[in-house]
């Protein structure tokens, strides 16, 4: 069975505090891995990986990728308080380009 | 353009009563996607469509869950007779089927069963 593990389960920082998720996975077949944001509603989609060692950044979110070591992390620096989120990791894999494994999540916390 | 857009927001039901869960796609999105997400699980596919027709329904919990996707802008999915441990939120996505991994979420529908 596909698995996707992130760690720490919950973060709590201040405003202004560099951040680093992180998710590790052992699947099947691996064709992506996707990082996504979810605020109170629904997750929101952040970056997809595919290959070792190219950062993906958007603004002060950045992530990275391991294949060999079968894990992503995700920084993020200068954190504020609409950060506050619980972060999601999934990966597709298997034959097909639909089916994603959802970790169960990082809860971050940022205060002022 | 609106997002997925889901209904109801919340939902309390009582066990063994029917529940119907509703979602309208984003326009243009030919794949459409329902979620449960609880604290003990995350969030785990329960069945997944491409152009109205169900391709993957290994997420199903049971006979009781019933899915359905009459055209392309409008889904259901049915818990009947419901149990408390059908607690969860329930979200429905939709994507392109060539980038089925960038799925777009709606608001999710809260269900509560006493």
């Amino acid at each position: 069975e596909d698995k996707v593990v992130q760690s720490p389960l919950s973060l709590v920082v201040h405003e202004g505090d560099t951040v680093t998720l992180n998710c590790s996975y052992e699947v099947t077949n691996f064709r992506s891995l996707l990082w996504y944001k979810q605020e109170k509603k629904a997750p929101t989609f952040l970056f997809m990986l595919t290959s070792s060692g190219i950062e993906k950044k958007s603004g002060r979110l950045s992530s990275i990728l391991d294949k060999k070591e079968l894990f992503s992390i995700l920084n993020i620096t200068a954190t504020q308080t609409g950060d506050s989120a619980v972060y999601l990791c999934a990966v597709n894999s298997g034959g097909s380009n639909y089916k994603l494994t959802f970790g169960k999540g990082t809860l971050l916390t940022v205060n002022p | 353009d609106a997002g997925v857009i889901q209904s109801p927001r919340h939902e309390v039901t009582e066990m063994g009563q029917e529940v119907t869960l509703r979602c309208k796609p984003i326009s243009g999105h030919n794949s459409l996607f329902w979620y449960r997400q609880t604290m003990m699980r995350g969030l785990e596919l329960l069945i997944y469509f491409n152009n109205n027709v169900p391709i993957d329904d290994s997420g199903m919990p049971e006979d009781r869950f019933s899915a359905k996707m009459p055209n392309a802008s409008f889904s259901t999915l049915k818990i009947q007779p419901s149990e408390p441990r059908d607690s969860a939120v329930y979200f429905c996505a939709s994507s392109l089927a060539r980038l089925s991994y960038e799925q777009y979420f709606g608001p999710g529908t809260r269900l509560t069963v006493t």
